[in-house]
């Protein structure tokens, strides 16, 4: 079972306020992800991290940023939170090396923006 | 084109039926591939990875992958109730790009009793 969790699970926001989204595993990978997850559509990746202090975007263009200070922890924050945002966010995480892994996702955060 | 096609569905069946899950992908840098279940307002469980074609079997989860063909089952074998979930097709590439997941739009499965 993956240690890797989220927080907050759902959250209703208005328009203009800004929020982070929490992600943290205790398994001591290297690589964390997030993904955006419209209903009824596919995962896209929008953000990665190798590793503390090393932050990539993803394949689909995000307003957000994210950061890593830490192994465990990898945030995500959107500055001024707009209708459009409204999607689940799922992070995950895996090992550096290749052969036989697995990449965990934890349960997602839906956000919806008013 | 999606660099992953996935057999949109809906699939409904009856417990104990076999199941069978499609996709097809365009990308030759693939050099792994996943099924992931999904369950309503949860994350993605991994229930199957491959790195190679061939046959994968575990339980009565079966992942078969023909490169030459660039075309990824999953199949499933006496179908239950508490299958019925949607399910995603992934593929990725290794070295840099390893994590970096490209998923199909995923199939909704409904097992009935």
């Amino acid at each position: 079972e993956a240690d890797i969790y989220q927080t907050p699970r759902y959250l209703v926001i208005g328009t203009g306020k800004k929020i982070t989204l929490e992600c943290s595993q205790t398994m001591g990978h290297d690589k964390m992800y997030w993904y955006q997850q419209d209903p009824g559509m596919e995962l896209h990746l929008i953000h990665y991290s190798y590793g503390v202090n090393s932050t990539e975007k993803g394949d689909l263009s995000s307003e957000s940023t994210v950061s890593r200070i830490r192994t465990e922890h990898f945030p995500l924050t959107l500055e001024s939170a707009r209708p459009s945002h409204t999607s689940q966010y799922l992070c995950a995480s895996s090992e550096h090396r290749e052969a036989g892994n697995t990449i965990y996702f934890g349960e997602g955060s839906w956000l919806t923006v008013v | 084109q999606k660099e992953v096609e996935q057999d949109p569905g809906p699939l409904s069946v009856p417990e104990g039926a076999i199941v069978s899950l499609n996709c097809t992908y365009s990308n030759s840098a693939f050099q792994y591939f996943m099924w992931y279940r999904q369950y309503s307002r949860k994350g993605p469980e991994l229930l199957m990875y491959t790195y190679s074609s061939g046959n994968k079997e575990d339980g009565r989860f079966t992942a078969q992958v023909d490169k030459s063909s660039k075309y990824i089952s999953l199949f499933i074998r006496d179908s239950q109730p508490s299958d019925s979930a949607t399910y995603l097709c992934a593929g990725g590439a290794g070295g840099t790009s390893y994590g970096k997941l490209t998923f199909g739009q995923g199939t909704i499965l409904t097992v009935h009793p």
